[in-house]
């Protein structure tokens, strides 16, 4: 059974702090992803990795950066946190795709709240 | 991009009856569509998924159809239980490299009642 571990499962920050979300996940996956859950947006994607530093923009990257120095950790930085930045924050991993798409796992996710 | 609508926001159905959640995508080169349940303080868990070379899956319960030309899908669970109540997400998705982009719907919240 795949596992995706998220770091933590609550965490509460100052605005303009430095944040780390990490994830890990146990599966050999290629891809790892980070979303925010927001009631009534469902889930957006920011950044995802398909290989070992590497990175590209999801739909919403603006405020957040990301590292991938392992195959099996990715983490998530909040540069200057904001409280526009309080979310639910989930870590996805997949095989990668070759010929067909592949589907994702998803970990438990950070409930992040910046006060 | 893609822009994935989801419909109904809410959806109650008495136990032992069928619901249905529908999608529309609008995105052509979508061709991977999955379904996540969230149940409550838990992750979400793909329940079933279909490629845009099937028009129709099945699995016991749960069934996924697909209209490439209307460019949109739907959920089909039958004989529901409460168990089934959770946060349905449905979800499109386009190929980068050897990554698959997900876009997803705002959700469908289902209540099965006794």
């Amino acid at each position: 059974d795949v596992k995706v571990t998220q770091s933590s499962r609550y965490l509460v920050k100052r605005t303009g702090e430095k944040v780390f979300l990490e994830c890990v996940q146990d599966m050999d996956h290629e891809n790892m992803f980070w979303y925010r859950q927001d009631p009534g947006l469902g889930l957006r994607l920011i950044y995802f990795s398909y290989d070992v530093k590497m990175k590209e923009k999801g739909d919403i990257p603006e405020g957040y950066s990301v590292s991938r120095e392992k195959k099996e950790r990715f983490s998530l930085i909040l540069e200057s946190a904001s409280t526009n930045q309080t979310s639910m924050y989930l870590c996805a991993s997949s095989v990668a795709s070759g010929t067909a798409n592949q589907p994702q796992h998803f970990g438990d996710g950070t409930r992040l709240s910046i006060l | 991009g893609e822009n994935v609508e989801q419909h109904p926001s809410t959806l109650s159905v008495q136990e032992g009856d069928s619901a249905v959640i529908k999608c529309t995508y609008s995105d052509s080169a979508s061709n991977y569509f999955p379904w996540y349940k969230q149940e409550l303080g838990k992750r979400p868990q793909l329940i079933i998924d279909i490629r845009s070379n099937v028009g129709e899956k099945k699995d016991q319960r749960i069934a996924v159809t697909l209209n490439k030309t209307a460019k949109h899908f739907s959920l089909h669970i039958t004989e529901t239980q409460p168990e089934d109540s959770a946060v349905y997400f449905c979800a499109a998705s386009i190929r980068t490299g050897t990554a698959s982009k997900l876009t997803f719907g705002t959700g469908t919240r289902l209540q099965v009642t006794l």
